[in-house]
């Protein structure tokens, strides 16, 4: 199976805030990761946080880490159309990525 | 342009067919990787190459190759091609020494088989 779960397409108006989900099962990743892919290309990082870290801000994105239950999940305050894309998650040493979640932003 | 190039972006071919992948990694990382991108499966961890060398293996098919050469570029070889393999093959890098173990893709490439 994955390593990685996450599979989710989720639709958010302009303006609005949007929040994606995973889950994770390398409790010893030194790592997280948040990547971006948009239509047409390949993935992106957008943000990272060390495991050592409960949240991480910045900009208009929020990370928060939930080590005890392996949940990550990434918050997207204002979301722009520029913000359509598949996002995924990643732990470091795994190199797993999974399905990822499709976000649509509605003009 | 991340730094990462693949060729060729497309390619079309036949069922029972080989083709070969090609990857340049970012300017001064040593580490390879290849991944499959497919609908159903989602984004497959194929292999990993260090400074020439195999690192780690995911979900790569016996009919399925790759190698890192001196130069540090990449070829992933897919052989006996099935249906089943139409897919985006992306190729990523990493700076091992950076810690952080990001990752940067290149554009992909494209494999249709007919």
């Amino acid at each position: 199976g994955e390593d990685v779960e996450q599979s989710l397409f989720l639709s958010v108006r302009e303006g609005d805030s949007s929040v994606i989900n995973c889950t994770y099962t390398d409790s010893s990743s030194t790592y997280l990761y948040w990547y971006k892919q948009e239509p047409g290309a390949g993935l992106q990082l957008l943000t990272y946080i060390f495991s050592n870290m409960d949240m991480k801000q910045d900009q208009r994105l929020t990370v928060l880490l939930n080590k005890k239950d392996k949940h990550l999940s990434l918050r997207i305050a204002d979301t722009q159309t520029g913000d359509s894309a598949i996002y995924f998650c990643a732990e470091n040493g795994r190199l797993a990525f999974g399905k990822g979640n499709q976000v649509v932003v509605i003009p | 342009d991340s730094g990462v190039t693949q060729t060729p972006k497309h390619l079309i071919t036949a069922t029972g067919q080989r083709v070969t992948l090609r990857c340049s990694p970012r300017s001064g990382d040593l580490s390879v990787y290849w991944y499959q991108q497919s609908l159903d499966q989602g984004l497959q961890f194929l292999i990993q190459y260090y400074n020439g060398e195999e690192r780690a293996k995911g979900n790569i098919l016996e009919r399925f190759s790759a190698q890192q050469f001196p130069d540090l570029h990449s070829e992933l070889n897919l052989s006996s091609l099935e249906l089943g393999d139409s897919a985006l093959y992306f190729c990523a890098s990493s700076d091992p020494h950076g810690g952080d173990n990001v990752l940067t893709f290149g554009a992909g490439s494209r494999l249709t088989v007919l």
